[in-house]
């Protein structure tokens, strides 16, 4: 079973901190995503990566930034947190063939006050 | 680029009564419309999905049906259980796009009640 593991549950920052959030991934998939979950929102795309040291902006890429520096890991930044960013992120990843479901973690929850 | 909507955005149902949830897209390359559910506290799963080439997908109590004319998709879930009560949401996947980017609807709360 695929695992797609955040590195936190809850996570609370204050207004201008620097915040990393996690993903690691152990099923060797080629594509890593990071959405934003928001009430009535759905899931809006932040930036995904098809490959190591790839990146491209989703639709929501302001205020943000990636690094994947291995296949298995993806890190969201947020340079200088805002309240605004306050939200739940989810992390996924999926192979590399057309149409390969997304496998989800279980998101983090993260406060900027 | 592509815009998903999604209707309603809350559904409450008897057990046992059927659930109907209305997806349309913008893109007419979208090729790829996934639904995933996401019960409290965890995290999406995909459920079925169906792709331009088909118009009805079934799977035990679910079924998805695509109309790509008018560019809509829905899902229906039949003989609705406790357990059916999750947000859904719908999704869509334009032809052209590297690392298979989804677009997702708003998501739909479905309540079922006993």
């Amino acid at each position: 079973d695929v695992k797609v593991t955040q590195s936190s549950r809850y996570l609370v920052k204050r207004t201008g901190e620097k915040v990393f959030l996690e993903c690691v991934q152990d099923m060797d998939h080629e594509n890593m995503f990071w959405y934003r979950q928001d009430p009535g929102l759905g899931l809006r795309l932040i930036y995904f990566s098809y490959d190591v040291k790839m990146k491209e902006k989703g639709d929501i890429p302001e205020g943000y930034s990636v690094s994947r520096e291995k296949k298995e890991r993806f890190s969201l930044i947020l340079e200088s947190a805002s309240t605004n960013q306050t939200s739940m992120y989810l992390c996924a990843s999926s192979p590399g063939q057309t149409n390969s479901p997304l496998h989800f973690g279980n998101g983090t929850r993260l406060t900027v006050t | 680029g592509e815009n998903v909507e999604q209707h309603p955005s809350t559904l409450s149902v008897q057990e046992g009564d059927s659930a109907v949830i209305k997806c349309t897209y913008s893109d007419s390359a979208s090729n790829y419309f996934p639904w995933y559910k996401q019960e409290l506290g965890k995290r999406p799963q995909l459920i079925i999905d169906i792709r331009s080439n088909v118009g009805e997908k079934k799977d035990q109590r679910i079924a998805v049906t695509l109309n790509k004319t008018a560019k809509h998709f829905s899902l229906h879930i039949t003989e609705t259980q406790p357990e059916d009560s999750a947000v859904y949401f719908c999704a869509a996947k334009a032809g052209n796009n590297a690392g298979n980017m989804l677009t997702f609807g708003g998501g739909t709360r479905l309540m079922v009640k006993p």
